[in-house]
């Protein structure tokens, strides 16, 4: 069964700090891998896409990394800011034009 | 420019009332999506278009319908709403298969 899953569920950090976001998928094939931010109470926004010849991507302060072999993708965010705190969904696309395949996502809280 | 704009935000119906839920974009992109998000889920496709008076069935269509006269508007329809309909909503446009963008939601209670 095609799945996405993400680690950790929930994740407090405070600002300033970094840290590092997992998704692991079942997706095959695959065609493509996406990072969104989620806002509380917004719609998701994208942060990255990435096919499976790409290794690294980066969109600011956020470096999204893939490996298609062992089927594992990070998200890193730097020096975490307090506008950081949403929660950020690991999406697949698997066979070209089939449906999005979305994890359940981080929640990341950034504190003062 | 406003993207991709949903209304009602929030909307309560009583089982088996009808209600439609809007959408519209300003990008002039070909591609549109409606999908649901339930609490501590991920989000699911209900219905997609590619384009003006196409229209295809997501992951779970049922209990929906969609029609696509213009490019800019995608409407999604519910019939004899069920509790099981409690989400929220979103709606997405894509100019090619890559980045979707996304409205704000529309959240819907039936009780």
């Amino acid at each position: 069964k095609n799945q996405v899953e993400q680690s950790p569920q929930s994740l407090i950090i405070l600002e300033g700090k970094n840290c590092t976001l997992q998704c692991n998928y079942t997706v095959s094939p695959f065609s493509n891998l996406r990072w969104y931010k989620q806002d509380t109470g917004r719609g998701p926004v994208s942060l990255t896409i990435m096919t499976f010849s790409e290794n690294t991507k980066s969109n600011g302060r956020y470096t999204a990394t893939l490996d298609a072999d062992t089927k594992q993708s990070s998200l890193h965010i730097t020096a975490s800011q307090l506008s950081d705190s949403a929660s950020y969904i690991c999406v697949v696309e698997g066979q070209a034009g089939t449906a999005l395949i979305f994890g359940k996502g981080t929640t990341l809280s950034v504190s003062s | 420019n406003a993207g991709v704009t949903q209304t009602p935000k929030f909307r309560i119906l009583k089982i088996g009332q009808s209600m439609t839920l809007q959408c519209t974009q300003d990008m002039n992109h070909n591609y549109m999506y409606w999908y649901r998000q339930d609490p501590g889920m991920g989000l699911k496709l209900i219905y997609y278009s590619v384009g003006a008076g196409i229209t295809d069935k997501g992951e779970v269509p049922n209990g929906y319908n969609v029609s696509r006269s213009t490019t800019e508007d995608f409407p999604l329809r519910l019939e004899l709403a069920a509790p099981s309909q409690t989400s929220v909503y979103f709606c997405a446009a894509a100019q090619g298969r890559y980045e979707q963008y996304f409205g704000p939601g529309t959240r819907l209670t039936v009780t």
